[in-house]
């Protein structure tokens, strides 16, 4: 059965530092999405693409964050520098278009210490 | 945006109970999507059901739309359905759907 692939599993980076994750959604599927999931909470949309467009990073701290999505396949999500409200989970997730069932991958741990 | 609440936040059973978690959203949505959380963070999705009722093994979700909640029953439960259910509307947002989730309820199954 296809899967949603991220890395690292786990992250354990100073604050301040550079952080960046790696997701690869299933094959053919549109839409990838990033999600950020704090400890207790429900996981919170960062960042929407399309293809290679960005739709939606209304939520993405753009000052600190950046993603990518070159020729529309895998994706990267990086965070410069990180700071210590961002230790989290990362969820990656992809559907076949928008509105479709979506797929998670296992998730990146972050820690900032 | 769109509010969603789960209830109930916390539910402890015992091995072979029923139970019933609850999902209200505020207003018009395209889809639901119930998920499952499992002790490792992995999240399954369980039924993606913008109406109606649908079945898989001892889980159903019914979603009345027009009242705009859903229900996830699960029957005979057993320790592997410990986790977090979360239930996630969808809007649409600049064109496209936008997937909003809920708190989620978190389910602990005892032998």
């Amino acid at each position: 059965e296809a899967e949603v692939a991220q890395s690292p599993r786990y992250k354990i980076t100073e604050k301040s530092q550079a952080v960046a994750f790696w997701c690869d959604p299933i094959s053919g599927h549109a839409t990838l999405y990033w999600y950020r999931q704090i400890l207790g909470q429900g996981p919170e949309l960062l960042v929407q693409f399309q293809d290679e467009s960005v739709v939606d990073d209304s939520q993405l701290p753009k000052d600190r964050s950046s993603a990518e999505r070159l020729k529309g396949v895998d994706s990267t999500l990086k965070i410069q520098p990180a700071e210590l409200g961002d230790s989290a989970m990362y969820l990656c997730a992809s559907s076949l278009v928008s509105g479709n069932t979506i797929y998670f991958g296992e998730g990146s741990w972050l820690t900032v210490v | 945006g769109i509010q969603v609440e789960q209830s109930p936040p916390d539910l402890i059973l015992q091995e072979g109970a029923n139970s019933t978690l609850r999902c209200n959203f505020s207003d018009s949505v395209n889809n639901l999507q119930w998920f499952h959380q499992n002790p490792w963070g992995q999240l399954i999705n369980l039924f993606y059901i913008p109406s109606g009722t649908k079945q898989n093994g001892r889980l159903s979700a019914t979603t009345v739309a027009t009242e705009r909640y859903s229900l996830l029953y699960i029957s005979s439960s057993q320790t592997t359905d410990s986790g977090v259910y979360f239930c996630a509307v969808e809007e649409i947002s600049g064109g496209y759907n936008k997937l909003i989730f809920g708190a989620g309820t978190r389910l602990a199954v005892h032998p």
